[in-house]
């Protein structure tokens, strides 16, 4: 199972809205509505942020929201903050009953 | 509230086992799958299994297929992840995770694992 799809970086200024992309295969994201998205500042543990494609869990930020088209999902983070740089993952469900990481994306605030 | 408390950091030799605990506490422990899931110096997050605790039953990605047991003891809500024959390539931060559905809604604070000579 090959790792989905992220770009490596992606960096914004304050208040801009910058969106990341998992891509994946018709076995895993385009299979299933489970693509969830974390957010992992190194030597924690990470954070969900998005659940089943666009489910944002009680206490998560509404700036972060999530979306899905095809083997290609997508995390957007509006009015980005200092607090939002960290990497982010995103995850999957497959057909061979297994999950898969996305390879991770390192967000920076300009 | 709900918590998943991992054993401490390790190191062991190349050819060693180690075998990393997840004690959970705040809800009932057969109700959810625990997954395992390691991240290397510099790499991404590598999902390597799952058990179900209450029936003990799992399911591994493929890459851990015959390297990797993973076991629990439900008198004391724990979690185990044993891997065998280590290699510098184990050295990682490994987290035990609880998954609702088909996420992973609360996770283990990581254990470190050092594979020296």
């Amino acid at each position: 199972q090959s790792a989905l799809t992220q770009p490596a970086s992606v960096s914004g200024s304050p208040g801009q809205s910058i969106a990341i992309s998992c891509t994946g295969t018709s076995s895993d994201v385009g299979a299933y509505n489970s693509v969830s998205w974390y957010q992992h500042h190194p030597g924690k543990a990470p954070k969900l942020m998005i659940s089943e494609v666009y489910n944002r869990p009680s206490g998560v930020s509404n700036r972060f929201s999530g979306s899905k088209s095809g083997n290609t999902a997508s995390l957007t983070i509006s009015g980005l903050q200092a607090e939002d740089e960290a990497d982010y993952f995103c995850s999957s469900y497959t057909s061979s009953s297994t999950y898969v990481f996305g390879t991770g994306t390192k967000v920076t605030v300009l | 509230q709900v918590q998943l408390v991992q054993s401490g950091a390790e190191v062991k030799k190349p050819g060693a086992s180690v075998k990393v605990s997840c004690k959970a506490s705040g809800y009932t422990f057969t109700d959810y799958y625990i997954h395992w899931v390691r991240q290397a110096p510099g790499q991404g997050l590598e999902w390597m299994g799952w058990i179900d605790p209450h029936t003990g039953g799992t399911n591994f990605a493929q890459k851990f297929q015959g390297g990797v047991t993973m076991t629990r003891d439900t008198s004391i809500t724990t979690a185990y992840m044993e891997l065998s024959s280590l290699s510098a390539d184990d050295t990682a931060v490994y987290y035990c995770a609880r998954s609702y559905r088909q996420f992973f809604d609360y996770w283990g604070q990581g254990t470190l694992l050092t594979v020296s000579p």
